[in-house]
């Protein structure tokens, strides 16, 4: 089993959709989880941390899973510039600092 | 603010010839720093990471190399370019208070 894994896409939807984006990982001991979002042929920005609680920021819902090892990512009312590919990654912590990154999944939001 | 440098922006090489990359790390002290590779229509490959320095741990066994000379320096080389090496390199850091990664604008090199 991969470290972290998402479903690569693509996610085709329409403008005002809904999306939810899931990634696994496989690493009982990891104690940090971030979304990212990739533009075409740029460096992945930070879109929002992960915490155990769960946390909304405007349309963006993110949620844990330590039971099931997996986080979540919600987007509401997508819009033409939510398209893009989203980057799930896992901290295990500790003095390695090891951040592992899933391979993305893409969405493309139609007008 | 805390910011990265990552330098030079795109790069053509050719097979054979060496390789050196640069990434630098502003307003911030002792940050772990670390290098990636995206290869086209692929995921972010972790490289190399470092938490000190000198201090250098390899993920993924590879004709690279990656050296932190400095606290805020982290550079990553090759003595011999092969093709299967082209892809987006980018350096990232971890701050000793929050635990997300921030980026550089990476290196889009290309071997020829």
């Amino acid at each position: 089993r991969k470290e972290v894994e998402q479903d690569p896409g693509p996610f085709n939807v329409p403008e005002g959709a809904t999306v939810a984006f899931n990634c696994t990982y496989s690493n009982s001991a990891s104690q940090s989880f971030f979304w990212y979002r990739q533009d075409c042929r740029k460096e992945p920005k930070l879109l929002m941390s992960v915490y155990s609680s769960g946390n909304e920021d405007g349309r963006f819902t993110a949620q844990l899973n330590r039971a099931s090892q997996y986080i979540s990512l919600l987007i509401r009312d997508s819009k033409l510039s939510d398209s893009a590919t989203y980057l799930c990654a896992v901290n295990v912590g500790g003095s390695q600092g090891n951040l592992i990154f899933g391979k993305g999944t893409k969405l493309s939001v139609k007008p | 603010s805390q910011t990265i440098h990552q330098w030079p922006a795109t790069l053509v090489q050719p097979v054979g010839s060496p390789l050196s990359l640069e990434c630098t790390v502003e307003g911030t002290s002792n940050p772990n720093l670390y290098w990636y590779r995206q290869a086209a229509g692929r995921g972010l490959q972790l490289l190399f990471y470092s938490v000190g320095i000198g201090q250098i741990s390899s993920e993924v066994p590879q004709n690279l190399s990656a050296s932190r000379p400095q606290d805020r320096q982290f550079i990553l080389s090759s003595k011999k370019l092969l093709l299967s090496d082209s892809g987006f390199y980018l350096c990232a850091w971890v701050g000793p208070w929050l635990p997300e990664a921030f980026f550089g604008q990476g290196t889009r090199l290309t071997v020829v």
